[in-house]
């Protein structure tokens, strides 16, 4: 029944380690958007893609790419993770439409030691 | 550059009690406005989502208000009960062709037995 899914749910790793973060959907939807939240804080956009076109936010930092392989499937990397990056990430979809509503994956919390 | 800010950023109350939780956002040209809630350390659940067109919108216990103009919504919680301890985040969206939700951090909402 799940309609958006984030592997893993905890991701531990390393300081400067590359880590992969899974996001998958079920709803078929057009549009696929990364969210960090870190602790307190208001969830703040990354990046999306419509479709296959890529979306970056103006101050995401290039530490962070993404690629969507097929609609279902959406992936943010980390290449260099520092402390600084430790926060709950979070996956959500839309229709593409103005009037719709964005569904939100569980989230991955990220912990960089 | 659009702001949301809750207040207060912590509400507790005594369970059947009627509250008012609030939003307001520096830039009215918004598209549509939404309210989340968000477990911890899960994601986010849409409650309401209202048109920039619309006034308000009601799901069970829950009404949400949007007065455009001065910049404000509100989400009204009738008769709390315990299981409705969370934090409610309202988001909104800037402008038709734009995909981006800007959030405020969220109250979080205590309901005591």
């Amino acid at each position: 029944d799940a309609m958006v899914i984030q592997n893993p749910r905890y991701q531990v790793t390393q300081f400067g380690k590359p880590v992969t973060l899974s996001c998958s959907q079920t709803l078929n939807h057009n549009v696929m958007y990364w969210y960090q939240q870190k602790s307190s804080q208001a969830p703040k956009l990354l990046f999306h893609y419509y479709d296959k076109d890529f979306n970056n936010e103006a101050d995401t930092p290039d530490n962070f790419q993404s690629r969507r392989p097929n609609t279902s499937f959406c992936f943010l990397d980390i290449r260099s993770p520092g402390l600084g990056d430790a926060a709950m990430y979070l996956c959500a979809t839309s229709k593409g439409q103005s009037t719709d509503t964005q569904y939100f994956g569980p989230g991955t919390r990220l912990t960089v030691l | 550059k659009q702001e949301v800010t809750q207040i207060p950023a912590a509400l507790s109350v005594p369970e059947g009690e009627n509250l008012v939780l609030n939003c307001s956002f520096t830039d009215s040209a918004i598209y549509n406005l939404q309210w989340f809630r968000q477990d911890p350390g899960k994601g986010l659940t849409s409650l309401l989502l209202i048109q920039s067109s619309q006034r308000e919108q009601t799901s069970g216990r829950l009404n949400a208000s949007l007065d455009k103009s001065s910049g404000r919504s509100t989400l009204y919680i009738a008769a709390s009960q315990p299981g409705d301890s969370a934090t409610y985040l309202c988001a909104v969206r800037k402008g038709s062709g734009s995909e981006k939700l800007v959030f405020g951090k969220g109250t979080k909402l205590t309901v005591n037995p």
